[in-house]
């Protein structure tokens, strides 16, 4: 069965200390790993798609990688607003139709 | 167009009760999902259109579910005779292409509250 893993379920970081966000994936035919992001009673914000593994992507203090089994999301020298619960999402295709797999997400909270 | 738009934002309903939301894709975007999402819990997947066409159903999606995508366009998941473990965050997706991955974008969704 297609499974995404997200660890650690929850971080505290003090404001400028760098971490990273593992996300480990077994989903069938992967097609692409996706990260968003998410605020309290909001709907998941698009921040990076990975195709394939070795791929990087950056925005801003954030910056993607993708292995075979997993991705990382990095965050340097983060920042109060960037508190947010982070999900990684897995795409894959079963009997010809694309679905993203879900992990229950990292909830980051960075401290002034 | 500036999104995925999801109407209401808000329900509360007595157990019982039939609801239907409502949700607008980005304009051209030919899949559309429907997700539900519990507090704590990343989205669950419910089902997937590919412009009018159901092609998937989670096994979440129990009888008392039904989702339509008429003409392609908006899409409506409705519930009845809800219960309250059908509480949660109703999440709307679109994305655009056929068989290429592409970025799916989400809406702010419907919270249900079943009192």
């Amino acid at each position: 069965e297609d499974q995404v893993t997200q660890s650690p379920e929850a971080l505290r970081l003090q404001e400028g200390e760098s971490s990273s966000l593992n996300c480990s994936y077994t989903v069938s035919g992967l097609r692409g790993l996706f990260w968003y992001r998410q605020d309290p009673g909001k709907g998941p914000e698009f921040l990076f798609t990975l195709y394939s593994a070795g791929e990087e992507k950056e925005k801003e203090r954030l910056k993607a990688t993708l292995t075979k089994k997993e991705s990382f999301l990095h965050i340097t020298a983060p920042k109060p607003e960037d508190s947010a619960t982070y999900l990684c999402a897995g795409l894959g295709v079963i009997q010809g139709a694309q679905k993203l797999v879900f992990g229950q997400g990292t909830r980051l909270t960075i401290n002034p | 167009d500036t999104g995925v738009s999801q109407d209401p934002r808000h329900k509360i309903t007595k157990r019982g009760q039939n609801v239907t939301f409502r949700c607008d894709p980005i304009s051209e975007h030919n899949r559309l999902y429907w997700y539900r999402q519990t507090l704590g819990q990343g989205p669950e997947f419910l089902t997937y259109f590919q412009n009018e066409a159901q092609l998937e159903k989670s096994r979440l999606l129990s009888d008392r579910f039904s989702a339509e995508r008429p003409k392609g366009s908006f899409s409506t998941l409705e519930i009845q005779r809800t219960e309250q473990g059908d509480s949660a965050m109703y999440l709307c997706a679109s994305s655009l292409g056929f068989y290429s991955t592409s970025e799916a974008f989400f809406g702010q969704g419907t919270r249900l509250t079943v009192v």
